[in-house]
């Protein structure tokens, strides 16, 4: 079974603060892991996605994050927040097989000016 | 190339009403995923197909909670009957075999 925690449901940072959104995952099997972003009344867009490889992975808009498999964390950084990275944040894992994403509870992005 | 279409977008209807949603994938992918979001139990999976063919339905709430697959184009999930707790937005994904999922904007389905 596969599963995802995300530590903290809401983080609010100063803009051009550092960003970080926590993701711990368990996986009985290599995990594919996911951030997605959510703005309001929209659907989920990817920002970036772990299969195999390098363990720090770059993303859209200035995000990226490290898989750490002694950790089992995937978690979410950017440098500099800005106003339009305000949102909600989900991290999910896959087996890498069947496709399907099992989805953390998310996590709600602030950013005060 | 357009994204997942998915309608409606609003629906509010009444307690015992069945409820219709539908989705359209984009061409070429042959996974199809429903999924619901609701405040306290977040992003739910519900149901997904492979190539028109449901593999795992174990997300599905109750006997009221069908969907359909008859072509690689079109996807409904059906609500009858209809219950307030069942409001939420129900989203529908698409991708090509393991890869990334693509979302459409979701149905807000409101159960008075």
């Amino acid at each position: 079974a596969q599963s995802v925690t995300q530590l903290g449901s809401h983080v609010s940072v100063s803009e051009g603060a550092l960003v970080l959104l926590r993701c711990n995952y368990s996986s009985s099997v290599p995990p594919y892991l996911f951030w997605y972003v959510q703005y309001p009344n929209q659907g989920l867009q990817l920002l970036l996605k772990y299969t195999t490889g390098a363990t720090l992975v770059k993303g859209i808009n200035g995000f990226e994050a490290e898989f750490k498999k002694s950790e089992t964390s995937f978690h979410l950084t950017k440098p500099s927040a800005h106003m339009s990275d305000a949102a909600e944040y989900f991290c999910a894992v896959s087996d890498g097989n069947t496709g399907k994403l099992i989805f953390g509870q998310g996590t709600t992005l602030q950013v005060k000016p | 190339d357009a994204g997942v279409i998915q309608s409606p977008r609003h629906e509010v209807t009444e307690m015992g009403q069945e409820v219709t949603l539908r989705c359209k994938p984009i061409s070429g992918h042959n996974s199809l995923f429903w999924y619901r979001q609701t405040m306290m139990r977040g992003l739910e999976l519900l149901i997904y197909f492979n190539n028109n063919v449901p593999i795992d339905d174990s997300g599905m709430p109750e006997d009221r909670f069908s969907a359909k697959m008859p072509n690689a184009s079109f996807s409904t999930l059906k609500i009858q009957p209809s219950e307030p707790r069942d409001s939420a937005v129900y989203f529908c994904a698409s991708s090509r075999l393991a890869g990334e999922l693509f979302f459409g904007e979701g149905s807000r389905l409101t159960v008075l």
